[in-house]
């Protein structure tokens, strides 16, 4: 099993679309859980970060679930510039901080 | 957010030569940095965790030895891939923190290798 698991997608969707991305972990010890956006060719950048008490920024949406090791991002009214690869990352201490990425779901915007 | 570069952002060599890839955190000091390398349509995969000022942790199935990272300074780590191989080819991307107990990372924009 992996460490993070992502769905696979790709997601396609209409502008104005809501659209949920789902993501587990494995490691009930893990200690800070984020969204980073990653467009092609360039590199992940920081969408949210994801709180136990959920937390919303705009259109996007996180919430963590820790007893069910689950971390969701929610994206209401999509726009096409919204596309892009959405990357679920989990961090913890094991003697060093150790930071672990998804696979990451791309996310299709279309007109 | 924390500032980081990279350069070169691309590079093309020939099979056989190295190539030095760098990465500074511009408005802050960082202690430890990390490497990852991209191929298309996959996931970032850790290389390897820079420390300054002591060797570098290597993830497994990286060869140190064609890999070389050093992180002289606190500002600066940098990758080398010694003999590159067409199979080298990939993005590799570096990334730090300010606050490092907290995992929130911020990235160099990557470099894209092409061996030859």
């Amino acid at each position: 099993r992996k460490e993070v698991e992502q769905d696979p997608g790709p997601f396609n969707v209409p502008e104005g679309a809501t659209v949920a991305f789902n993501c587990t972990y494995s490691n009930s010890a893990s200690q800070s859980f984020f969204w980073y956006r990653q467009d092609c060719r360039k590199e992940p950048k920081l969408l949210m970060s994801v709180y136990s008490s959920g937390n919303e920024d705009g259109r996007f949406t996180a919430q963590l679930n820790r007893a069910s090791q689950y971390i969701s991002l929610l994206i209401r009214d999509s726009k096409l510039s919204d596309s892009a690869t959405y990357l679920c990352v989990v961090s913890l201490n094991t003697g060093g901080f150790k930071t672990i990425f998804g696979a990451g779901t791309r996310l299709f915007v279309k007109a | 957010g924390a500032v980081v570069s990279q350069h070169p952002s691309w590079v093309i060599c020939k099979s056989g030569t190295s190539v030095k890839i760098e990465c500074r955190s511009l408005d802050f000091q960082a202690t430890t940095m990390f490497w990852y390398r991209q191929f298309p349509k996959q996931s970032l995969m850790l290389m390897a965790t820079s420390n300054e000022g002591s060797k570098a942790t290597y993830e497994q199935g990286v060869e140190k030895d064609k890999f070389l990272i050093n992180h002289a300074s606190l500002t600066l780590s940098t990758l080398t891939v010694t003999s590159a191989h067409p199979e080298d080819s990939s993005f590799y991307i570096c990334s730090a923190s300010p606050r490092v107990n907290t995992g929130e990372l911020f990235f160099g924009e990557g470099s894209r290798l092409t061996v030859l």
